[in-house]
């Protein structure tokens, strides 16, 4: 149980297009879901929470306007890298919170984005 | 800000070995602490999550401590193995606002030698 899935696993776009990684809960459902940025040999950083129903609160940095976040559903949260940038490439990973409890975050096995 | 540090930056011991991975964190509003496994260019493996009100966790091998008045964890790996080879990352749960993602270390990059 408690499985996310992510969509697509790589993507590799050209600068100033759109990218949308989907984020998936596939055995439960999950009012929250957080969205973190990986760079290489870096640590992952928190970008934003993603509320289901409500506007997602992003961290301090964090462009919500670069960064779309949408939760339409208990099931699935997405995440559009608008008119990305090669500074934009980086492994993006999701993660989920069961609604019914518990504070356990459960990882999606992430998104490989490369902007050329 | 929370900050949460891991030492070693990294780690290669012998198989067979035990040994023991620490996570220092600032803030000791922390209600849970997770450890994590990471292979190179995979997503995160979840292998112990310790409330704020619990001082240990045990799953198999490993064995998570949480002490909070000292901001410490430690993960232990017992009888180690070259498949435990991996960036192991602890990451404390906050609570703020609503907006309570995980704040994680830097790792501990482990290499377990045959």
């Amino acid at each position: 149980g408690a499985v996310v899935s992510q969509h697509p696993s790589r993507v590799i776009c050209k600068s100033g297009t759109s990218v949308k990684i989907e984020c998936r809960s596939l055995d439960f459902q999950a009012t929250t879901m957080f969205w973190y940025r990986q760079f290489p040999k870096k640590s992952l950083m928190l970008m934003a929470t993603s509320n289901e129903g409500s506007k997602a609160t992003y961290e301090q940095g964090v462009e919500k306007d670069k960064f779309l976040i949408n939760h339409a559903s208990l099931t699935l949260s997405t995440l559009t890298v608008t008119s990305a940038h090669p500074e934009d490439s980086s492994f993006y990973i999701c993660s989920a919170r069961d609604r019914t409890g518990g504070n356990e975050q459960f990882f999606g096995p992430g998104t490989r984005l490369t902007v050329l | 800000k929370q900050e949460v540090t891991q030492i070693p930056a990294a780690l290669s011991v012998p198989e067979g070995e035990n040994l023991v991975l620490n996570c220092s964190f600032t803030d000791s509003a922390i209600y849970n602490l997770q450890w994590f496994r990471q292979d190179p260019g995979k997503g995160l493996t979840s292998l112990l999550l310790i409330q704020s009100s619990q001082r240990e966790q045990t799953s198999g091998r490993l064995n998570a401590s949480l002490d909070k008045s000292s901001g410490r964890s430690t993960l232990y790996i017992a009888a180690s193995q070259p498949g435990d080879s991996a960036t192991y990352l602890c990451a404390g749960a906050y609570s703020g606002g609503g907006a309570d993602g995980l704040t994680f270390g830097k790792g501990t990059h482990l290499i377990i030698q045959p």
